[in-house]
């Protein structure tokens, strides 16, 4: 079965810092990983996906997620914190166990905030 | 465009009220997903209408009925809820709902709050 582990409920940085997200999978065949922002109030936005085309994977707003698949780890990270960057995030995974073609499975969320 | 619209944003009903969640998507989807989060929570899934039929139900009490009309259109009636289904209920649409690599792709939610 699928599962996603997020490790921080919550994490603070300053404005202008490196942003390090921690997911950790377990899946027992090859997955398919998400990451998703969700604003104040807002719905669920796609950062980023792992589809196995390349373990550097590049997003939206300047993130980025590193698959390591003998980690079985999909952090994510982002060079230089900034304001507008303090939001939920969501590690995902899909890999199709169970017979759950579409089930996505969502960590428990990471609360990122910015300090000025 | 990956515009998934929701209506209403809020909500605000009796547990003996009828009221219905209404989402839409023009992108060409043919797999659309109801949501609920809890506040601190991540989605759990409810509903999955693959081609406008319902594949699957996550064990959802039938307070709770999804319609999918057509394949731009998703709605949730809601019927005899309780203070505990209280919640945002985010709608989500990706292009085809078989392929585990499919994107979906989040409406902003409808806040619910069961008097």
């Amino acid at each position: 079965a699928q599962s996603v582990t997020q490790l921080g409920s919550h994490v603070s940085v300053s404005e202008g810092a490196l942003v390090l997200l921690r997911c950790n999978y377990s899946s027992s065949v090859p997955p398919y990983l998400f990451w998703y922002v969700q604003y104040p109030n807002q719905g669920l936005q796609l950062l980023l996906k792992y589809t196995s085309a390349a373990t550097l994977v590049k997003g939206i707003n300047g993130f980025e997620a590193e698959f390591k698949k003998s980690e079985t780890s999909f952090h994510l990270t982002k060079p230089s914190a900034h304001m507008s960057d303090a939001a939920e995030y969501f590690c995902a995974v899909s890999d199709g166990s169970g017979g759950s073609n579409y089930k996505l499975t969502f960590g428990k969320g990471t609360l990122l905030t910015v300090n000025p | 465009d990956t515009e998934v619209t929701q209506t209403p944003k809020h909500l605000v009903m009796g547990m003996t009220n009828k009221k219905s969640l209404k989402c839409e998507q023009h992108m060409g989807h043919r797999a659309m997903y109801w949501y609920k989060q809890k506040a601190k929570k991540p989605p759990e899934l409810m509903f999955v209408y693959s081609y406008e039929k319902l594949s699957i139900n996550e064990s959802v009490p039938s307070r709770f009925s999804p319609e999918c009309p057509n394949s731009s259109l998703l709605n949730l009636h809601l019927h005899a809820l309780q203070p505990e289904d209280s919640a945002l209920y985010l709608c989500a649409s990706s292009r085809v709902g078989a392929y585990l690599q499919e994107t979906q792709y989040f409406g902003p939610g409808t806040r619910l709050l069961v008097l």
